[in-house]
């Protein structure tokens, strides 16, 4: 079936790296996707990852896929606040035909 | 880049009343759409896709007499809420994808949130 899991809260301090963990269960996924939400806002697509790679790296961004495992990450690089928001990770199935699948995401709170 | 507008930001309701929530995709054309719910706290769950010039395809659970999805042209799909009760006060965020990048890279509303008294 269709499930994607994250820990629910990661708190990091200003300056130091985030990594924020997310594994999935459909293997035939074409792309897997981190998108950002901050409060009372929609979703912002941040990167996304072709699932014949195994890292991706946009500035302070770096995603790694581990496809025998199902497991992909999204490092972010000195963290800063404006950073604070909920990260999800999403997959679309091969049959769903665009149909998102997200995770429960996780809630990064930036300490000063 | 893409952008998909949505309206009302926020909507407050009285229950028994029906409410519409529009979704735009600014700068581009879109045949397909898709209806996502938000509780506070928690992910985005799938209500319906709705596909331009046919009818809607909801997901398991979803009442489609209840959430009304009408796709009239490739730039705008509305979602109605029938009939609104307290227990439908959600978040409701709608998504499109401009379809170029090969990616499948979906744009998102900046959502609608639904109080119902």
């Amino acid at each position: 079936g269709e499930d994607v899991e994250q820990s629910l809260f990661l708190s990091v301090r200003e300056g130091d790296s985030s990594v924020i963990n997310c594994t999935y269960t459909d293997s035939s996924s074409t792309y897997l996707y981190w998108y950002k939400q901050e409060p009372g806002a929609g979703l912002q697509l941040l990167t996304y990852i072709f699932s014949n790679m195994d890292m991706k790296q946009d500035q302070r961004l770096t995603v790694l896929l581990n496809k025998k495992d199902k497991h992909l990450s999204l490092r972010i690089a000195d963290t800063q606040t404006g950073d604070s928001a909920i990260y999800f990770c999403a997959e679309i199935p091969m049959d769903s035909s665009y149909k998102l699948i997200f995770g429960s995401g996780t809630r990064l709170l930036v300490r000063p | 880049g893409a952008v998909v507008s949505q309206h009302p930001s926020w909507v407050i309701c009285k229950s028994g009343t029906s409410v519409k929530i529009e979704c735009r995709s600014l700068d581009f054309q879109a045949t397909t759409m898709f209806w996502y719910r938000q509780f506070p706290k928690q992910s985005l769950m799938l209500m319906a896709t709705s596909n331009e010039g046919s009818k809607a395809t909801y997901e398991q659970g979803v009442e489609k007499d209840k959430f009304l999805i009408n796709h009239a042209s490739l730039t705008l799909s509305t979602l109605t809420v029938t009939s609104a009760h307290p227990e439908d006060s959600s978040f409701y965020i709608c998504s499109a994808s401009e379809g170029s990048s090969g990616a499948n890279v979906l744009t998102f509303g900046a959502g609608s949130r639904l109080t119902v008294l």
